[in-house]
Formats: C-alpha cells, sequence, structure tokens
C-alpha cells in the first residue's frame, strides 16, 4: 500500500522569498517520487523526480526536492519564489520495484506568490 | 516528439450523449494512463494499459466507462451514456519503462449539460 499526503492545500508567498511545499509518503515498497507543477488550464509538467539515486534531487527552474527516508518526506523548495511559479504542485509517489505501476497524487498543494 | 496529444480540448455534451476522448501516446512509451481530475477528487487513476493490455481498471467508475487501446499509437476512453457528474478534465499519460515518471497531455475539459 502508498498513499502521499501534502501537508498545505494553500500556500502563499512574497515574490523573491523562499517557498517550501511539503510532502509526506508512506509506501511498502522502496519508492519513486516526483513534483508536478500544474500551471491553470494546462497539463501536468515534471518538476523533478527521485528514483533512489541522490537523495537531494534538482529540478527545472530552480526547484529542488530531498528525500529523507527517516522522515518519510520529499518537500519541495525554491530559494526565492517568481511570479511564474504560481501554479498547483503535486506530490506523487510510485512503486520503484517491478511490475506493479500504479501511481498515487496526492491532492495538491496551490501556491500563490504576491507581488 | 510533439509529447502526449489529447483531442478534443473542450467538449461539451448533453446528458445521455455518448462521449469519446482520444489520446495519442508519445511514440514508444509502453504504458498509458487515463486520469480524471475534479476540485472534489483530485487526481484519480481510472485504466492503465501496458502494451496495449488494460492492466488495472478498478479505478473506472461504473459500466459507462469504456477504454480500448487498439494499438500501440491510439487509445480512447468512452462514456455512454454522459451524465452531468462525468464533467472534468480527463488526463492521458504514457510511460517508457526504462523511466519511471510519465508524461501527461494537455487534458480534455467536458462539460455535461
Amino acid at each position: 500500500a502508498q498513499s502521499v499526503t501534502q501537508l498545505d492545500s494553500h500556500v502563499s508567498v512574497s515574490e523573491g522569498t523562499p517557498v517550501l511545499l511539503r510532502c509526506n509518503y508512506s509506501s511498502s515498497y522502496s519508492p519513486s517520487l516526483f513534483w508536478y507543477v500544474q500551471h491553470p488550464n494546462k497539463g501536468l509538467q515534471l518538476l523533478l523526480k527521485y528514483t533512489s539515486a541522490a537523495t537531494l534531487v534538482k529540478g527545472i527552474n530552480g526547484f529542488e526536492a530531498e528525500f529523507k527516508k527517516s522522515e518519510t518526506s520529499f518537500h519541495l523548495t525554491k530559494p526565492s519564489a517568481h511570479m511564474s511559479d504560481a501554479a498547483e504542485y503535486f506530490c506523487v509517489v510510485t512503486p520503484n520495484s517491478g511490475g506493479y505501476q500504479k501511481v498515487t497524487f496526492g491532492t495538491g498543494t496551490k501556491l500563490q506568490v504576491i507581488p | 516528439d510533439a509529447g502526449v496529444i489529447q483531442s478534443p480540448r473542450h467538449e461539451v455534451t448533453e446528458m445521455g450523449q455518448e462521449v469519446t476522448l482520444r489520446c495519442k501516446p508519445i511514440s514508444g512509451h509502453d504504458y498509458l494512463f487515463w486520469y480524471r481530475q475534479t476540485m472534489m477528487r483530485g487526481l484519480e487513476l481510472l485504466i492503465y494499459f501496458n502494451n496495449n493490455v488494460p492492466i488495472d481498471d478498478s479505478g473506472m467508475p461504473e459500466d459507462r466507462f469504456s477504454a480500448k487501446m487498439p494499438n500501440a499509437s491510439f487509445s480512447t476512453l468512452k462514456i455512454q451514456p454522459s451524465e452531468p457528474r462525468d464533467s472534468a478534465v480527463y488526463f492521458c499519460a504514457s510511460r517508457d519503462r526504462g523511466l519511471a515518471e510519465a508524461f501527461f497531455g494537455q487534458g480534455t475539459r467536458l462539460t455535461v449539460v
């Protein structure tokens, strides 16, 4: 069984300040973890992924996330928010083992960036 | 590659009508997924295929929904008859077995009136 919990449904930050979007997971298998971003009326775009290599993962647009097994967390961060970062972000978990391909999405966090 | 292509982008139909959503996955990808996104339920996996074979359809809400993948480059999701509660954005995604992540289409926004 697996699940993912995004702890905040909405986050509001000022432009130029750090972003922290929180994600906790549970998985019976060694997981792969992802962050996707969805801009209004758009599809989901992959920001970054963790697949059992380096625990600190860098993605596009200056985002990064750290896999912490002891805390079962995969929080998304960015040092300085930009207006274009305003979107909804989804944390996703999938088993890293072969065979079963089910993907579990978090409920999403809407990021608001205030000028 | 143009990515995952879905059509139509928007569909408005009357209750009781048949609706067919279409998806062209990225060439060479082995897996294809259909998701539904609503405000109330978020993103739900409806069904996924591996090498054109349906593997898990436990997310399909009811018998009114059906999905096919007649070949590696095309899939359909059909709703017959449609109901207002089917209104949602439907996403198709595909994945290469050598990669962990899936790639999403732009979605089809379905409105049933």
